[in-house]
């Protein structure tokens, strides 16, 4: 069975700091790979998407991936208390493949003034 | 990034009845839709793939018959909970795939989700 593991948390980092959440997946053949933020009672944001190995950077956040290692992350600068939410981090196969995402249960970020 | 709406965004019902939720794309067509189920605490699970034109992909453990799925147009598939009961309380989420030049890029952009409380 495809699984996605998150740490559920809470994360917790103050304000300004770097906030570094992770993700591992068993799927060998996965080949897309999202990071989503959600607010308590509202839907997926997509934050991050990564296709790769290596880093992509977008603004304070910079999604890693190591599909040698299985794992992706994602790394937010600067943190804000506005990014306290749920970040899930989901995967995928080929873009043909669209929409049968497999969900981790997320991990609770919680950025301190 | 696309715009997928969803309507309503809570419904509060008696057990027994039925309830219809909408989801529309509004800037792109869409010819699959995908319904996700949220518990309170627990992960997104996909619960049927919706094929304009055609029938709904159930995943496993999911009764086709309890729950509607009709996608009669690009914009439009509607997921209907028939006969609710307590336990079918949950957040539905619709979403549809992302597409760059005609390729799907495996993204998937969620509607606003809708809160279903069956009394």
């Amino acid at each position: 069975q495809k699984e996605v593991e998150q740490n559920s948390g809470p994360l917790s980092v103050p304000e300004g700091a770097i906030a570094s959440l992770n993700c591992t997946y068993s799927d060998r053949g996965s080949q897309s790979f999202f990071w989503y933020r959600q607010y308590s009672g509202k839907s997926p944001e997509l934050i991050m998407s990564i296709y790769s190995n290596g880093d992509k950077e977008d603004g304070r956040f910079t999604a890693q991936l190591n599909k040698a290692s299985q794992y992706v992350s994602l790394l937010i600068r600067d943190s804000q208390p506005s990014d306290s939410a749920t970040y899930l981090c989901a995967v995928g196969g080929y873009g043909g493949s669209q929409g049968n995402l497999i969900f981790g249960k997320g991990t609770k970020l919680s950025v301190k003034p | 990034g696309a715009v997928v709406s969803q309507h309503p965004s809570w419904v509060i019902c008696k057990s027994g009845t039925s309830v219809k939720i909408e989801c529309r794309s509004l800037d792109f067509q869409a010819t699959t839709m995908f319904w996700y189920r949220q518990f309170p605490k627990k992960s997104l699970m996909l619960m049927a793939t919706s094929n304009e034109g055609s029938k709904a992909t159930y995943e496993q453990g999911v009764e086709k018959d309890k729950f509607l799925i009709n996608h009669a147009s690009l914009t439009l598939s509607t997921l209907t909970v028939t006969s609710a009961h307590p336990e079918d309380s949950s957040f539905y989420i619709c979403s549809a795939a992302g597409f760059l030049a005609g390729v799907a890029t495996g993204e998937l952009f969620f509607g606003e989700g809708s809160r279903l409380t069956v009394l």
